[in-house]
């Protein structure tokens, strides 16, 4: 089955502690995405990945790292979480092809205490 | 600017009824997704479109591509349809990336 796949689901965690969300995805797609959804701003691009090796900001990076060592894993890493990182995150992957679907993961709700 | 503007923000109507949820878009947007979050879950994409019209089950999603306008459609809409529905425009230079509507929160009563 297609399928991306972001653990965890839910995580609680203190200020400055390091953390990373992995995403994963079957379909040997060549772009990924991350994204961030909070309360009347919808969904913002954190960080996109266009093939391995090659990442690029999106409209929210800051506070973020991500990398892109294997086709199939694009993970997202908060060196320093704050609260103001408290959201929920989904990762996306498509071919990057004309025309052609998104997949999205179940998200991962974060909160930064 | 690239952008994408979905209305109505929020929609509430009886079972049964016909659902219309409309989105335009800017110059530069090449095909238009439409997307449905239930409470609490995922996102999963229900179309993708860069011309004319598509149908899934009671799901009916068109574009004006001269207007630059979509509409999603739900016809006898039932209270598992109660979501938010987003719309989301692919820019023409670079496919995978998305530009999002805010949402419409869609609720169903029975």
């Amino acid at each position: 089955e297609a399928q991306v796949t972001q653990n965890p689901r839910y995580l609680i965690t203190v200020t400055g502690k390091k953390l990373t969300v992995t995403c994963s995805q079957n379909m040997n797609h060549e772009y990924m995405s991350w994204y961030r959804q909070d309360p009347g701003l919808g969904l913002r691009q954190i960080y996109y990945s266009m093939n391995v090796e090659v990442t690029d900001k999106g409209d929210v990076p800051e506070g973020y790292k991500v990398s892109r060592k294997e086709k199939r894993n694009f993970p997202l890493i908060l060196e320093s979480p704050s609260p103001n990182q408290t959201s929920l995150y989904f990762c996306a992957s498509s071919s990057g092809q004309a025309y052609t679907e998104a997949f999205f993961g179940q998200g991962t709700r974060l909160t930064v205490v | 600017k690239n952008e994408v503007e979905q209305s109505p923000q929020n929609l509430t109507a009886q079972e049964g009824e016909f659902i219309t949820i409309n989105c335009s878009y800017s110059v530069g947007i090449s095909a238009l997704h439409w997307l449905q979050q239930h409470p609490g879950g995922g996102i999963v994409s229900l179309f993708m479109l860069s011309s004319g019209k598509k149908k899934h089950g009671r799901l009916i999603a068109t574009i004006n591509i001269q207007e630059k306008h979509s509409s999603l459609h739900i016809t006898a809409s039932h209270p598992r349809d109660s979501a938010v529905y987003i719309c989301a425009g692919s820019l023409g230079g670079s496919q995978g990336n998305l530009i999002f509507g805010k949402g419409t929160k869609l609720s169903v009563k029975p």
